[in-house]
């Protein structure tokens, strides 16, 4: 099993510039988050997909910030125009659901986004 | 608002210590606390967690304490070694509303050989 896969690992940008992020999550695993990780903090949520359905995008800056899962497979987030304030760790999760044992996100690597 | 509140944010112990990481939450609907470990560069990654119908969880060297009247949970780690070195988050959700995971701000753990 590969895992949760994100790319690219790391980027740079500079202010204003349009940058996209692309996970792809485990086989089979339905629901897919994005989550954004600032230095010394926990992962904050931003969008879940159940297959290609946004069912919960409340947190996502949708004047900047816009995500698609077109076949409920692979997704995409990106951000135009980026900000200095968007620098941070970009996470995918894709949900285990071992509710008989034990169950949680599995987490992708992370894009690191540096904003300059 | 922090849904999840973690502490110590870092934490020095010597090498066969227990270090505890303490977390508290107000949300009682939360039904599900889990502990993820990160080490740098990496994704966090699920290590043990619990359901609010038992107060103690094991799996390992990882224990979990649940006190569901105090609305607190803490991680153990026993006999504690220099590549338990991580960031330690704990979190918790709802079942019934999609499964977000609130996270705590972290606990940076450094064993010393």
């Amino acid at each position: 099993e590969a895992g949760v896969v994100q790319s690219p690992r790391y980027k740079i940008i500079e202010k204003k510039q349009p940058v996209a992020f692309w996970c792809n999550p485990i086989s089979g695993h339905n629901t897919l988050y994005w989550y954004l990780q600032n230095l010394g903090q926990g992962p904050e949520l931003l969008i879940r997909y159940e297959n290609e359905e946004a069912v919960d995008d409340s947190q996502l800056p949708k004047d900047r910030f816009s995500a698609e899962r077109l076949k409920g497979v692979d997704s995409t987030l990106k951000i135009q125009p980026a900000e200095l304030g968007d620098s941070a760790v970009y996470l995918c999760a894709s949900l285990l659901p071992d509710r008989e044992i034990n169950y949680g996100y599995t987490f992708g690597s992370g894009t690191r986004l540096t904003v300059v | 608002q922090q849904q999840v509140k973690q502490s110590p944010q870092s934490l020095i112990v010597q090498k066969g210590g227990i270090p505890i990481i303490n977390c508290a939450y107000e949300n009682t609907a939360f039904d599900y606390f889990p502990w993820y470990q990160q080490f740098p560069g990496k994704g966090p990654a699920l290590l043990i967690a619990i359901r609010p119908d038992v107060s103690e969880k094991k799996e390992g060297r990882f224990t979990i304490s649940f006190n569901k009247s105090a609305k607190q949970f803490s991680l153990h780690i026993m006999d504690s070694q220099p590549g338990d070195s991580a960031t330690y988050f704990c979190a918790a959700s709802n079942s019934n509303t999609g499964n977000q995971f609130y996270f705590g701000t972290g606990t940076s753990l450094t064993v010393i050989p």
